[in-house]
């Protein structure tokens, strides 16, 4: 069955701090790894990743994918309170599996 | 540009009951996508649709759930009998197609209430 393990389950933070969070999978025909960043009902997608050790870049946040390894990180630099959210990691194989996500909370 | 709409935002109905929950997806995506979340849970997917066709309904719990999309275009997720189990936020989610290289766009969801 594919699976997909987010870790921390949440995390507070200062703003400033940089943050890493954690995406491990295993599923059958791997396609490609999303993450989604989730602040009332409906995820807003941030990156699709499908090469592994390729950095994908959007101002503050950064990921890249282990295809060796089955994991991604999701890096959060110079943190702000707007970033405060939950965010989900899923896998796309036969079917897109998400994870249960990790809920972050930026402190002013 | 429009995005893909929900309706309605909220839903309450008791125990028994049937609901329907509809879904517009973006104009011109021709993969549309339910997936059901329940609190402190990821989306957990339910039915894919390319074009008019249920590609994929694995993920449908059981029997009383049914999804149609008769033009191709907006589609309808169906609950019968409805149980306190099927509380959760529903969303749906479409796209330009079913290939693992196009995006999949969320609606805002229906949040579901069985008392």
């Amino acid at each position: 069955e594919d699976k997909v393990v987010q870790s921390p389950l949440s995390l507070v933070v200062h703003e400033g701090d940089t943050v890493t969070l954690n995406c491990s999978y295993e599923v059958t025909n791997f396609r490609s790894l999303l993450w989604y960043k989730q602040e009332k009902k409906a995820p807003t997608f941030l990156f699709m990743l499908t090469s592994s050790g390729i950095e994908k870049k959007s101002g503050r946040l950064s990921s890249i994918l282990d295809k060796k390894e089955l994991f991604s990180i999701l890096n959060i630099t110079a943190t702000q309170t707007g970033d405060s959210a939950v965010y989900l990691c899923a896998v796309k194989g036969n079917k897109l599996v998400f994870g249960a996500g990790t809920i972050l909370r930026v402190k002013s | 540009g429009a995005g893909v709409s929900q309706t309605p935002s909220n839903k309450v109905t008791e125990k028994g009951k049937y609901v329907e929950l509809r879904c517009d997806p973006i104009s011109g995506h021709t993969a549309l996508y339910w997936y059901r979340q329940s609190l402190g849970q990821g989306p957990e997917f339910l039915i894919y649709f390319q074009g008019t066709g249920a590609a994929d309904d694995s993920g449908l719990p059981n029997d009383r759930f049914f999804a149609v999309r008769p033009e191709g275009s907006v589609s309808t997720l169906k609950i019968q009998r409805t149980e306190r189990g099927d509380s959760a936020v529903y969303l749906c989610a479409s796209s330009l197609g079913s290939d693992s290289s196009y995006e999949q766009y969320f609606g805002p969801g229906t949040r579901l209430t069985v008392t």
